[in-house]
């Protein structure tokens, strides 16, 4: 089925791994974002993606890297996990400007640091 | 970047009512998109109204939209209890920014 795939769904972490979460997509959107959704907070913007080759910061990009080799795939590094990044992550796509029909989201993945 | 406030916070009402919430943003927009989060879920895109529509149906879903005081609103007609859930305007732009949402409950 069309739509955006996050792998893992649930992960456990260390204090101090490294982690990367995956997002793909299948319908050659080429906007691709990650966010983080904490209780009491909404939805914050890590970081985004307009096409292969081109990423730029959300609201809250400390602590992770992107890059954007594939218009299909946006994946999200942890580089040095911390407790404070314990939250739900979701990646969404779409595509740009007058094309921009609305985003489609991934499912999540669940994230705890320990 | 653009932005979405949602207003009020938090609604509770009983199934067969009507439930609206608001929506202000600061800056011109193309289209403004409405979603809906339920429990522990992503977003599911609901319905989009462009910049030169007024007034929007789906379903029983209706949105208006005035460019002139950056409003929107979301009407959710004859409520269920399966409406139940966080709902989120968004205007998008190169970055897609979402406010803190309405949380509705809708009591059977």
């Amino acid at each position: 089925n069309a739509g955006v795939t996050q792998t893992p769904k649930f992960q456990v972490l260390k204090t101090g791994q490294s982690m990367t979460l995956q997002c793909a997509q299948d319908m050659n959107h080429e906007y691709m974002s990650w966010y983080r959704q904490d209780p009491g907070m909404g939805l914050r913007l890590i970081h985004y993606s307009v096409g292969a080759g081109i990423t730029d910061q959300g609201e809250v990009p400390n602590g992770y890297n992107v890059s954007r080799s594939t218009t299909e795939d946006f994946p999200l590094r942890l580089l040095s996990a911390a407790p404070s990044q314990t939250s739900v992550y979701f990646c969404a796509s779409s595509y740009t400007g007058q094309r921009n029909y609305g985003y489609t989201f991934g499912s999540g993945t669940r994230l705890t640091v320990v | 970047s653009q932005q979405g406030e949602e207003d009020p916070q938090a609604l509770s009402i009983q199934e067969g009512e009507n439930a609206t919430m608001n929506c202000s943003y600061k800056t011109s927009i193309n289209n403004l998109q409405w979603y809906r989060q339920n429990s522990g879920r992503g977003l599911v895109h609901l319905i989009l109204i462009r910049s030169n529509e007024r007034e929007k149906h789906s379903g029983r879903l209706r949105v208006t939209l005035d460019t002139s005081k950056k409003s929107s609103s979301l009407l959710i007609t004859a409520s269920r209890a399966a409406d139940t859930a966080s709902y989120f305007c968004a205007t998008p732009g190169r970055k897609l920014i979402f406010g803190q949402g309405t949380e509705l409950s809708v009591k059977p």
